[in-house]
């Protein structure tokens, strides 16, 4: 069965800052690997996803995700965080045949300090 | 093109009561699913739909049940309310074509309180 393991359910950066959210997935098939952001009181929307062929991703809002096979991981950066990611960051993972089930890892409460 | 809408927004129940939730898409997509978010577990699958008529379990799906008569709406249910069922619902949809890579598009959510 796969699974989604986010290291750190709280990160705090300094405005300017790196932000660098983990993201490791268990899998015994090539998984799509998705990164999703809930703002306070809405629903998830998609920040970037890995299908096939270039292993780093780029997405909106200058956040990017690198793909390593070798490491099983997906990790979330954007070089300058800005007040306004402020925000929950759910990893998830799909497989082919799986009628797009996804399955989402536990979170990421991303805080941004002035 | 609202995407997709979910009624209610909030809704307190008492244990032992029953209720529907409610979900639209108008983007005319074939999947659907409702999944629950509770704090440090993300969200899980409770059941979902691969088209009209058709539903199937998901992670969670005790104490649930859903149905889904028109293409366009995703109905869950609560028979028998229990305080474990406090949580925020969100619904979700997503397109055939394509890939199963194919982006799920989300709901408000509603957030259910269960006393």
């Amino acid at each position: 069965a796969q699974s989604v393991t986010q290291l750190g359910s709280h990160v705090s950066v300094s405005e300017g800052a790196l932000v660098l959210l983990r993201c490791n997935y268990s899998s015994s098939v090539p998984p799509y690997l998705f990164w999703y952001v809930q703002y306070p009181n809405q629903g998830l929307q998609l920040l970037l996803k890995y299908t096939t062929g270039a292993t780093l991703v780029k997405g909106i809002n200058g956040f990017e995700a690198e793909f390593k096979k070798s490491e099983t991981s997906f990790h979330l950066t954007k070089p300058s965080a800005h007040m306004s990611d402020a925000a929950e960051y759910f990893c998830a993972v799909s497989f082919s045949g799986s009628a797009r089930q996804l399955t989402f890892g536990s979170g990421t409460q991303l805080t941004v300090l002035p | 093109n609202a995407g997709v809408t979910q009624t209610p927004k909030f809704r307190v129940l008492k244990t032992g009561q029953s209720m529907t939730l409610l979900c639209a898409q108008d983007m005319n997509h074939e999947y659907m699913y409702w999944y629950r978010q509770d704090p440090g577990m993300g969200l899980r699958l409770i059941h979902y739909s691969v088209g009209e008529g058709t539903t199937a379990k998901g992670e969670v799906p005790d104490g649930y049940n859903v149905s889904r008569l028109k293409k366009q709406n995703f109905l869950l249910g609560l028979e028998s309310a229990a305080p474990s069922q406090t949580s925020v619902y969100f619904c979700a949809s997503s397109s055939l074509a394509g890939g199963p890579y194919n982006e799920q598009f989300f709901g408000p959510g509603t957030r259910l309180t269960v006393l």
